[in-house]
């Protein structure tokens, strides 16, 4: 299965910044996905990124708060704008597939935003 | 829809006891049935995972049963031990993940 690079591993930020979640693949993948997972709670997928087009967004998550760069089949992006509080949480990116060797995480970012 | 329900949110066992997860859910086009295993502080990490054409899968302790028109899977470990503890998710997709809530297993030596 792929390995995932993600940094940064954990940062603290002020309110109304921004962060970038970097994701770096060792092979070619069709679909990388982006998770937040808040303290104590499952995972929710924020958006899917797809290389050459625009992000596919999950219900309550939106562009201009979550923008997402996919430029070539190996990275993504993930950027966090405007944060508040709220925003605290560790962001996971996924790649794989159900007809593949299943769905492998980045080590994630924890997310502290003060 | 979209939920998968998990029960129970936690379990505890002695070690060497039986623990099962269920989960349920509702897409009918879900194909790919995975459980993930995080320990505290780390990623989730794919423990076992099951495709709707088969009905049971097993690897050593841990096994995944699917009944596909009930909508239910499980996941089995037989003979926990200690270093078993950690909190466990269901999943469901196609393309995507869908996550259950998690359950919280405590094996006590």
């Amino acid at each position: 299965s792929a390995v995932i690079s993600q940094k940064p591993s954990r940062d603290i930020c002020q309110r109304g910044t921004s962060l970038t979640i970097q994701c770096q693949v060792d092979s070619q993948v069709t679909m990388m996905f982006w998770y937040r997972q808040q303290p104590g709670q499952s995972l929710t997928l924020i958006a899917t990124a797809n290389q050459g087009s625009e992000a596919t967004y999950e219900s309550g998550f939106v562009i201009d708060k979550f923008p997402i760069s996919r430029p070539n089949l190996t990275f993504s992006t993930l950027t966090v704008s405007n944060m508040s509080p709220e925003d605290s949480s560790i962001y996971l990116c996924s790649v794989g597939g159900w007809n593949l060797s299943g769905y492998t995480f980045g080590s994630g970012t924890r997310l502290t935003v003060v | 829809g979209e939920n998968v329900e998990q029960h129970p949110s936690t379990l505890s066992v002695q070690e060497g006891d039986s623990a099962v997860i269920k989960c349920t859910y509702s897409d009918s086009a879900s194909n790919y049935f995975p459980w993930y295993k995080q320990e505290l502080g780390k990623r989730p990490q794919l423990i076992i995972d099951i495709r709707s054409n088969v009905g049971e899968k097993k690897d050593q302790r841990i096994a995944v049963t699917l009944n596909k028109t009930a909508k239910h899977f499980s996941l089995h470990i037989t003979e926990t031990q200690p270093e078993d503890s950690a909190v466990y998710f269901c999943a469901r997709g196609f393309q995507k993940l869908v996550f259950g809530t998690g359950t919280r297993l405590l094996v006590s030596p």
